[in-house]
């Protein structure tokens, strides 16, 4: 399974746009990016899937370079709801579905 | 979206007893269910996968004669935590899938104390 490297943590305020980016050079063919938000002694909560380009839905956005290698979640006028772990997986759908979890960005949303 | 459940959700037990801990997927089948272990402050790692009608597959490095799994039907899943012990005490948190290509939905996740 792909690793996947991204920042610790990053602070911002409400009503800016917050863009995680997630490393992932060992990205295979078959695999997607997926991210998941989670609160504090909860269990994560899908976000957004995509493959390639740019994926947006009504809770954030997904661009996706050409070469995969990397990927950025944006969260468009976060709120302090907003304030979670955020993590970037990379796996082929068809596996099983299994799910490696890297470190995860600590987002922080300050009034 | 899909609905996990767990139950309980919070469990506090002695040091030598066994815990269980149930994950039904409520409104979908999975023949497929994970099981993964969180520390404060830390990411989530996977445990095994509990496959339906079969044995579980365990991660490198979890023991499966302590974390027994059994998934007794297609949307229902237990992880029995056996002679528990402090270094036990995490936040355990299961996923299931409707299907293969589908996105993992997870449960609100089980927080054990050992005493």
């Amino acid at each position: 399974l792909a690793k996947t490297t991204q920042p610790i943590s990053m602070d911002s305020y409400e009503g800016q746009e917050v863009n995680i980016t997630c490393s992932h050079n060992n990205i295979a063919t078959n695999d997607y990016i997926t991210w998941y938000q989670q609160f504090p002694s909860q269990g994560p909560r899908f976000i957004i899937q995509g493959y390639k380009t740019k994926v947006t839905n009504e809770v954030a956005s997904l661009f996706i370079p050409a070469d995969r290698k990397s990927s950025t979640l944006s969260l468009p006028r976060v709120s302090l709801s907003d304030t979670a772990v955020y993590y970037c997986l990379v796996g082929d759908k068809a596996a099983g579905n299994k799910l490696t979890f890297g470190g995860g960005t600590r987002v922080l949303v300050k009034p | 979206g899909a609905v996990v459940s767990q139950h309980p959700s919070r469990v506090i037990c002695k040091s030598g007893t066994s815990v269980k801990i149930e994950c039904r997927s409520l409104d979908f089948q999975a023949t497929t269910m994970f099981w993964y272990r969180q520390f404060p402050k830390q990411s989530l790692m996977l445990m095994a996968t509990s496959n339906e009608g079969s044995k579980a597959t365990y991660e490198q490095g979890v023991e499966k004669d302590k974390f027994l799994i059994n998934h007794a039907s297609l949307t229902l899943s237990t992880l029995t935590v056996t002679s528990a012990h402090p270094e036990d005490s995490s936040f355990y948190i299961c996923s299931a899938s409707p299907g293969e290509y589908n996105e993992q939905f997870f449960g609100p996740g089980t927080r054990l104390t050992v005493l």
